[in-house]
């Protein structure tokens, strides 16, 4: 069973382009969470959702719009994707906000052309 | 903001040996530090983590130190196997509870 799945697994496309990354959890968590992991595998969180409202927004551009539709789930649409947005996104869910497990997703990479 | 500073990048050991990761962290406030395995290709997980009000805790081959006065804390594996060869992120929760993740430390594990 996986536990936090993402789809889809890579992404290629152009910039300017607007994509959608979608994530599920089936462990009953409260908390999800985005990050970004660049080429240096530095890992930096963007958004963080508790019961389906927004708690941690980082310094992240408007063009990421997160959508959680139930606490189950958190998507992530990029609009107008510039080179910069290439890296690997993490969807993560914990039980509760901070301290605690992350548990993480497998990756999407991104790769804008 | 907390900053969370990794030494070193890269450590080469040979199986068997030890190896030794050390963080530093900035906020005082901190109170949650965790370490993650990241495996080629694949997410990070979990391997250990401590609180500010435990000094040690050991897992079989794997234990983690804080020392809440020098702001630091590191990560020691015993008997190291080439299955433990990874990315090793140190992170702690600042004073907002969000985790900031130190630069990572590529670790080789030579037979």
């Amino acid at each position: 069973d996986t536990a936090v799945s993402q789809t889809p697994k890579y992404l290629v496309t152009q910039m300017g382009n607007d994509k959608s990354i979608k994530c599920e959890q089936n462990l009953g968590h409260d908390t999800m969470y985005w990050y970004k992991q660049d080429s240096k595998k530095f890992l930096k969180i963007m958004f963080s959702y508790n019961n389906k409202e927004l708690i941690i927004n980082e310094t992240v551009p408007n063009r990421f719009s997160p959508k959680s539709p139930d606490k189950a789930h958190l998507n992530l649409h990029i609009n107008s994707l510039e080179l910069g947005d290439s890296a690997v996104y993490f969807c993560a869910s914990s039980q509760v906000s901070g301290i605690g497990e992350q548990y993480f997703g497998p990756g999407t990479r991104l790769t804008v052309t | 903001g907390e900053n969370v500073e990794q030494h070193p990048s890269t450590l080469s050991v040979q199986e068997g040996d030890s190896a030794v990761i050390k963080c530093t962290y900035s906020d005082s406030a901190s109170n949650y530090f965790p370490w993650y395995k990241q495996e080629l290709g694949k997410g990070p997980q979990l391997i250990i983590d401590i609180r500010s009000n435990v000094g040690e805790k050991k897992d079989q081959r794997i234990a983690v130190t804080l020392n809440k006065t020098a702001k630091h804390f590191s990560l020691h594996i015993t008997e190291t196997q080439p299955e433990d060869s990874a990315v090793y992120f140190c992170a702690a929760t600042d004073s907002w509870g969000k985790l900031q993740f130190g630069a990572g430390t590529q670790v080789v594990v030579t037979p």
